[in-house]
C-alpha cells in the first residue's frame, strides 16, 4: 500500500522565518496530496491540498509544490507566527480501490516568539 | 452549518469490552471514513461507507466493525478491547467517496482509553 514518510519530525523557527517540510510517497498512482495542521487536542483540518496536475499551489502564507516524477510534495509557511505551532501531516490518497488517504507521521512545528 | 460530529468525545474501557462510537457527517454528504489516531502518529485509515455500503478496509482486525445508516450517521463498534485500541478515533466526511475528488472534513474525535 501507499507509504508516506515525512521530514524533519520536528523544527523550530523565528517568528517571520519561513517553515519547510518535505514529504515522500511510494504510489505513483496517488495524485491527491492533502495537507492537515493539528493543535493540541483538536482534530486535524485541512489547510491546503494539491492535485497531480499542477506542480504549486499557493494561499496567501501556505504553499504546497509536488514533483511527481520524484514523488515528493512540500508544505511552505512564510513570515511564521506563534498561532502556526502545532502538528502538520501530509497524505496522500491510495489507488488500490480503497479511496483511502496515508497519512505521514507528522511533523512539530514551534514557532519561536 | 454544523460540521462533523462525534460522540462520545472522552471513554474509558477495561480490555475486554466493546465500545461503540458515533459519528454525524457534514448536512449533504454521504461519505463517511474512520481513522485511528495512535498518541504522535498520524491517522490510520480504517474504514469508508458511502451510500450505506462499505467502500474500503484498512488493515484492522476483524474485531472492528462499522456500519452506516440511512441518514448518514455512521457506527464504529470495536470488540474485545485490547490496550493497543487506546487511540483518538477520528471519523471524516466528504460529498464525494473518493478523496480525489473530495476534501476529508474531520470531527474532534473521540478519545478511548483502555485500562
Amino acid at each position: 500500500g501507499e507509504n508516506v514518510e515525512q521530514h524533519p519530525s520536528t523544527l523550530s523557527v523565528q517568528e517571520g522565518d519561513s517553515a519547510v517540510i518535505k514529504c515522500t510517497y511510494s504510489d505513483s498512482a496517488s495524485n491527491y496530496f492533502p495537507w492537515y495542521k493539528q493543535e493540541l487536542g483538536k482534530r486535524p483540518q485541512l489547510i491546503i491540498d494539491i492535485r497531480s496536475n499542477v506542480g504549486e499551489k499557493k494561499d496567501q502564507r501556505i504553499a504546497v509544490t509536488l514533483n511527481k516524477t520524484a514523488k515528493h510534495f512540500s508544505l511552505h509557511i512564510t513570515e511564521t507566527q506563534p498561532e502556526d505551532s502545532a502538528v502538520y501531516f501530509c497524505a496522500a490518497s491510495s489507488a488500490e480501490g480503497n479511496n483511502r488517504l496515508a497519512f505521514g507521521k507528522g511533523n512539530q512545528v514551534v514557532v519561536i516568539p | 452549518d454544523a460540521g462533523v460530529t462525534q460522540s462520545p468525545t472522552h471513554l474509558i474501557k477495561t480490555r475486554g469490552q466493546h465500545v461503540t462510537l458515533r459519528c454525524s457527517p457534514i448536512s449533504g454528504h454521504k461519505s463517511v471514513s474512520w481513522y485511528q489516531q495512535v498518541l504522535g502518529q498520524g491517522p490510520q485509515f480504517i474504514f469508508q461507507y458511502y451510500e450505506k455500503e462499505e467502500r474500503g478496509r484498512g488493515n484492522f482486525p476483524d474485531r472492528f466493525s462499522a456500519r452506516q445508516f440511512p441518514n448518514y450517521s455512521s457506527e464504529l463498534n470495536v470488540n474485545a478491547l485490547l490496550l493497543g485500541d487506546s487511540a483518538l478515533y477520528l471519523c471524516a466526511s466528504s460529498s464525494q467517496p473518493d478523496p480525489n475528488t473530495g476534501e476529508l472534513f474531520f470531527g474532534e474525535g473521540s478519545r478511548l482509553t483502555v485500562l
